[in-house]
């Protein structure tokens, strides 16, 4: 089993519409969750992280955490094309075993059409 | 500086040889972290810096990579004996300090062809 799964995609959605974009995990030591937008070429880039269970809102994302269930999503509001990218669902590893480097999924193609 | 900084951008390079890529954290930033990005592959995490300590190494794929960090700052990844499965975007990323809730800050990476 990976540890951080995604839906490779691509998700299409209509512009003005609502993205949504799911990560499971399997380390339930996992304490800190984080999103990476990265366009094609580029490096990824932060857009939000969560550590406690619920949702977390900034502008037009909000993040949503279950741990038991070990699951994290992303939500995009009134989409634009120029969200259009590939998003990374990271993870930090279970710091009593290895540190606090990040596990990424492979991430979800989001092509938002006008 | 703003950002993390990275070089060179891109580097091409017969294979055998060995390359050395470079890393400049963000300015106050004691944690840095290496990852590489192969095509169709996510980000694989190689290895982190505290400070100029490693304690974990535990991605490194060979004996053929290392890495050091002085200074506390500017950090190079050695590549020995470069073979054509190491070609891939080598990124780095710093945060303030190690720490579960810290978000590491990627710098625009190297990409690395190796003929």
């Amino acid at each position: 089993q990976k540890e951080v799964e995604q839906n490779s995609g691509p998700l299409s959605v209509p512009e003005g519409a609502i993205a949504s974009l799911n990560c499971t995990y399997s380390d339930r030591g996992s304490q800190s969750f984080f999103w990476y937008r990265q366009y094609s070429g580029k490096s990824p880039e932060l857009i939000m992280f969560i550590y406690s269970n619920g949702d977390k809102e900034d502008g037009r994302f909000t993040a949503q955490l279950n741990k038991a269930s070990q699951y994290v999503s992303l939500l995009i509001r009134d989409s634009q094309p120029s969200d259009s990218a590939t998003y990374l669902c990271a993870v930090n590893k279970n710091p009593n075993l290895s540190g606090y480097a990040l596990n990424f999924g492979k991430g979800t193609s989001l092509l938002v059409t006008p | 500086g703003a950002g993390v900084s990275q070089s060179p951008s891109n580097k091409v390079t017969e294979k055998g040889k060995d390359v050395e890529l470079r890393c400049d954290p963000i300015s106050g930033h004691t944690a840095l972290y290496w990852y590489r990005q192969s095509l169709g592959q996510g980000l694989e995490f190689l290895i982190y810096f505290q400070g100029n300590s490693a304690p974990d190494k535990s991605g490194l794929p060979s004996d053929r990579f290392s890495a050091e960090r002085t200074g506390g700052s500017v950090s190079t990844l050695t590549i020995q004996r470069t073979q054509q499965e190491d070609s891939a975007v080598y990124l780095c990323a710093s945060s303030l300090r190690a720490g579960g809730t810290q978000p590491q800050h990627f710098g625009d990476g190297t990409r690395l062809s190796i003929l």
